[in-house]
């Protein structure tokens, strides 16, 4: 079945380094790929997406590229701010098989200190 | 645009007895979806609709569950005879299917915790 896998945290940075959270992901068809992310007493917010090979999903300075040939979609931010903080959550929707549910990894925690 | 609302936020009962949430989608979105996410985890697929029809239920959904959406708004889950094992954080997502887009991105509401004792 479909499954994606993340990176262990949490991941402790200092303000402006450079992050990277990677995802790998394991999918039956031709899935879409997407970035929650998740602030402290919050909902899950839709961050990025891409939906084929060689897309580039960007929002808020946050980058991912969907890679068929690694199955990857790591995230990436050239300069991250104290208001990071937070769990954010890799998953792919695979509509070849008609499912229409999220699969969600288990989720890594940033933590930026000032 | 008001986004997805759920209540309750919070639900504390004791072990046994009978649970229901609401959830509110997107005022235009066709599509309604329950997870379950527990602490360190993950949201898991529950079920979902498409209008009233429950098109997909995970075996997550055990006999005491059910969800319901009766005229294609608003949706319940009911937990019958709770288990402290349901204790988690309960999500509903929207979405609106489009003719000719195949992936439609799901929007999620904050969520009921649920505390069972």
């Amino acid at each position: 079945g479909d499954s994606v896998t993340q990176m262990e945290g949490p991941v402790t940075l200092s303000e402006e380094a450079f992050l990277t959270i990677n995802c790998t992901y394991t999918a039956t068809g031709y899935p879409s790929l997407f970035w929650y992310v998740q602030y402290p007493g919050e909902g899950l917010q839709l961050l990025l997406k891409a939906t084929k090979a060689d897309d580039k999903g960007s929002n808020k300075g946050f980058e991912a590229t969907y890679r068929k040939e690694t199955t990857s979609f790591h995230l990436e931010k050239g300069s991250v701010q104290v208001s990071d903080s937070a769990v954010y959550f890799c998953a792919l929707s695979d509509r070849r098989t008609g499912r229409r549910a999220l699969t969600f990894g288990s989720g890594t925690r940033l933590q930026v200190q000032p | 645009d008001t986004g997805v609302s759920q209540n309750p936020r919070h639900k504390i009962t004791k072990r046994g007895q009978n649970v229901t949430f609401r959830c509110d989608p997107i005022s235009e979105h066709n599509r309604l979806y329950w997870y379950r996410q527990t602490l360190g985890q993950g949201p898991e697929f529950l079920t979902y609709f498409q209008n009233e029809a429950q098109l997909e239920k995970s075996r997550l959904l055990s006999d005491r569950f059910s969800a319901e959406r009766p005229k294609g708004s608003f949706s319940t889950l009911e937990i019958q005879r709770t288990e402290q094992g349901d204790s988690a954080m309960y999500l509903c997502a929207s979405s609106l299917s489009e003719r000719g887009i195949g992936t439609d991105t799901q929007y999620f509401g904050p969520g009921t915790r649920l505390t069972v004792l």
